[in-house]
C-alpha cells in the first residue's frame, strides 16, 4: 500500500514550457486535490476532484489544468510555466463524503518545481 | 472568502519548554484538523476535532476546539527536538466541496 505517489520529485522548467505532475493513490479514495506551498502562505488549493470525471477549481487555479479519468490518477498540468509557479506541489487524497474521516488528507511526498 | 489564520508564524523554544499555536477561522467550522510537516517532508494528519469545546490529548500534545467552533489550539508540553516542524490547522472550505482550507502554519524550532 503505497498511499499517494507523486512524480517527479524535482523539476526545473524554463518560462513557457509545459509539464505534467503525476499523482496516483491506491487507497480507493474518492476525493483528490492539489495544493501548492509557498513560504509563509501555508497550503493553497489549486484544483480538486470528488470523483472520476469530476473536477473543480480551488483558490488558485489559474495556469493549471487537471483531469480525473480514473479513481486512482489525478495529474496536474502546467500549460505555460511562469516563474510565479515556482513552488512545492502536494497531491492529496481523502476518503470522501459518507466514509470515516471523510476529508482527512493523505499527502504525497511533494514535487518541487522551479521555473526559470 | 473563508480565512484561517494561525499565530505565531514562528516559535523558537528551548527543549523542555512548552509551546502553543493558535488557529482562528473567519467562519464556523464543522470540524478542524491539525497536521504536522517535518522539514523537507509532507504534511501528516495528527487529529480531527468535531465537537464544540472538545479537548483531545496525544501524549504531550493537547488539542482544543473552541466553544464557537471558530478557533482551536495545539499545546505541546515539554518540547523535544522531535517536535520540530510546521504545524498546520485546517478546516472544511465553505466553497470548495468540503476540501480543506489551511492556516499559514506555525514553524516550531527547538534548541537542545
Amino acid at each position: 500500500n503505497a498511499g499517494v505517489t507523486q512524480t517527479p520529485k524535482f523539476q526545473v522548467l524554463k518560462t513557457g514550457q509545459s509539464m505534467t505532475l503525476q499523482c496516483a493513490q491506491d487507497m480507493n479514495h474518492e476525493y483528490m486535490s492539489w495544493y501548492r506551498q509557498d513560504p509563509g502562505m501555508g497550503l493553497r488549493l489549486i484544483h480538486y476532484s470528488v470523483g472520476a470525471g469530476i473536477t473543480d477549481q480551488g483558490e488558485v487555479p489559474n495556469g493549471y489544468n487537471v483531469s480525473r479519468s480514473t479513481t486512482e490518477d489525478f495529474p496536474l498540468r502546467l500549460l505555460s510555466a511562469a516563474p510565479s509557479q515556482t513552488s512545492v506541489y502536494f497531491c492529496a487524497s481523502s476518503p470522501g463524503q459518507g466514509f470515516s474521516g471523510a476529508n482527512v488528507l493523505t499527502f504525497g511526498a511533494g514535487s518541487r518545481l522551479t521555473v526559470l | 472568502g473563508q480565512q484561517v489564520m494561525q499565530i505565531p508564524q514562528y516559535q523558537h523554544v528551548q527543549e523542555g519548554e512548552d509551546f502553543t499555536t493558535y488557529c482562528n477561522s473567519s467562519t464556523t467550522l464543522s470540524n478542524i484538523q491539525w497536521y504536522k510537516q517535518r522539514p523537507g517532508g509532507h504534511p501528516v494528519f495528527l487529529i480531527q476535532l468535531v465537537k464544540s469545546g472538545e479537548v483531545k490529548k496525544q501524549k504531550r500534545l493537547t488539542f482544543q476546539f473552541g466553544e464557537a467552533k471558530k478557533n482551536s489550539s495545539l499545546h505541546i508540553t515539554a518540547t523535544q527536538t522531535t517536535d520540530v516542524g510546521t504545524y498546520f490547522c485546517a478546516g472544511p472550505s465553505n466553497n470548495a466541496g468540503n476540501m480543506l482550507t489551511f492556516g499559514g502554519g506555525t514553524r516550531l524550532m527547538v534548541k537542545p
